[in-house]
Parts: structure tokens; C-alpha cells; sequence
């Protein structure tokens, strides 16, 4: 079955600043991948997302890249600033259920942003 | 637009009780949801996917009868942990994707589920 790692773990970065977070895939047939930012004590809230036919995709200060070949997909924000402090998940779609695609998520991302 | 709701937000139970958490989709339709389990400081776990009017699909290691899923409208679907012990206790979260729309999920905001 599909298995996402994601790296890393903890990232610190000065107000301002980029912030990558990086994540692998191990089933070739994902053809979804979306990024989600979870506050403490709430749900994941979906950021961006990507499909297997597109290379990149930008939403004012966020990113995504996707690397097919490679397996591996990774989350840009530039300009960082202290509300983008939270946890960021990574997640490849695997397989469908009830019609509509399963996600297998990465292990999260600890973004805390000083200012 | 694409707002799901859960409920309760936090609930504290007894060992052995059962307890019933709702998912609603509030402004759409959702003939699907999933049911998520995140303990504390790790990923999030899909538990099973609810499907309106039939049998719930349940991940493998996930007990279909602790965990019992009903979907009986197209904007809720519940799901009732029975004899909870203190191992259950964890954030429960579900997903509902649009009608129609394969790919994006949009998250309820969690229930958090503690068994004394």
C-alpha cells in the first residue's frame, strides 16, 4: 500500500523567512496530493493541492512542486510570518472508497515561525 | 462554502459506556465521509469510510464493531464508540468530499474523546 514519509519533523524559521517541508511517496498510481495546516485542537484545513499532470502550483505565499518521477512532493511558503506557525500535514491519495480518493497522510510537520 | 461540522467538541465518558459522535456536512451534500483517529502529536489514521444508505468500509485493524458508522442523510453520518476504554481515547476527526468533486476533502474541527 501507498506510504508517505514527510520531513521534517520540526522546522524553525525567522519571520520572513521560507519554509520547505518535503515529502515522498512510495505508490506510483497517487495522482492527488494535498497539503493541509491543522491549529492546535482543530481540524486539518486544506491549503493547496496538486494533481499528477501539473508540475507546480502557487497560491500568493504558498507552493507546491511535484516531482512524478522522483516521488516526491514538497510545500513552499515564502514570507513567512507567526500565524503560519502550526502543524502541516502532507497526504498522496490511495485508491478510491466510496468513489470518491482515500488519503494516506505524512507523519506532520511542527512549522513554528519567531518573530 | 464546504463546511463540516462535528459534535461534540470534547466529551469525557466512563470505561465501558458508548459514546456517539455527529459529522454534518453543512452546506453540501455528502453521500461520502471519512473517520479519521488522531492521537496526540502523530498523523492522522483513516478508521473507515461511511457511505450514505449502506455498509461502512472499515481499514484494515480497524473492529467494526467497537467502531459503529451510520451515514442516514447526505449530510450526516455518526459514529458511536462502543465500551469505550481509556486505549479509545484520542481526537476523532471525519472528512467529507463535494458530491461529485473526487479529490478535495474538507475536514470537521475534531472531537476530542477522553475514557476515564
Amino acid at each position: 500500500g501507498e506510504n508517505v514519509e514527510q520531513h521534517p519533523s520540526t522546522l524553525s524559521v525567522q519571520e520572513g523567512d521560507s519554509a520547505v517541508i518535503k515529502c515522498t511517496y512510495s505508490d506510483s498510481a497517487s495522482n492527488y496530493f494535498p497539503w493541509y495546516k491543522q491549529e492546535l485542537g482543530k481540524g486539518p484545513q486544506l491549503i493547496i493541492d496538486i494533481r499528477s499532470n501539473v508540475g507546480e502550483k502557487k497560491d500568493q505565499r504558498i507552493a507546491v512542486t511535484l516531482n512524478k518521477t522522483a516521488k516526491h512532493f514538497s510545500l513552499h511558503i515564502t514570507e513567512t510570518q507567526p500565524e503560519d506557525s502550526a502543524v502541516y500535514f502532507c497526504a498522496a491519495s490511495t485508491g478510491f472508497s466510496g468513489g470518491y480518493n482515500k488519503l494516506i497522510f505524512g507523519a506532520g510537520t511542527r512549522l513554528a515561525v519567531h518573530p | 462554502g464546504a463546511v463540516v461540522s462535528q459534535h461534540p467538541s470534547r466529551v469525557i465518558c466512563k470505561s465501558g459506556t458508548s459514546v456517539k459522535i455527529e459529522c454534518r456536512s453543512l452546506d453540501f451534500q455528502a453521500t461520502t465521509m471519512f473517520w479519521y483517529r488522531q492521537f496526540p502529536k502523530q498523523s492522522l489514521m483513516l478508521m473507515a469510510t461511511s457511505n450514505e444508505g449502506s455498509k461502512a468500509t472499515y481499514e484494515q485493524g480497524v473492529e467494526k464493531d467497537k467502531f459503529l458508522i451510520n451515514h442516514a442523510s447526505l449530510t450526516l453520518s455518526t459514529l458511536t464508540v462502543t465500551s469505550a476504554h481509556p486505549e479509545d481515547s484520542s481526537f476523532y476527526i471525519c472528512s467529507a468530499p463535494q458530491e461529485g468533486r473526487a479529490y478535495e476533502q474538507y475536514f470537521g474541527p475534531g472531537t476530542r474523546l477522553t475514557v476515564t
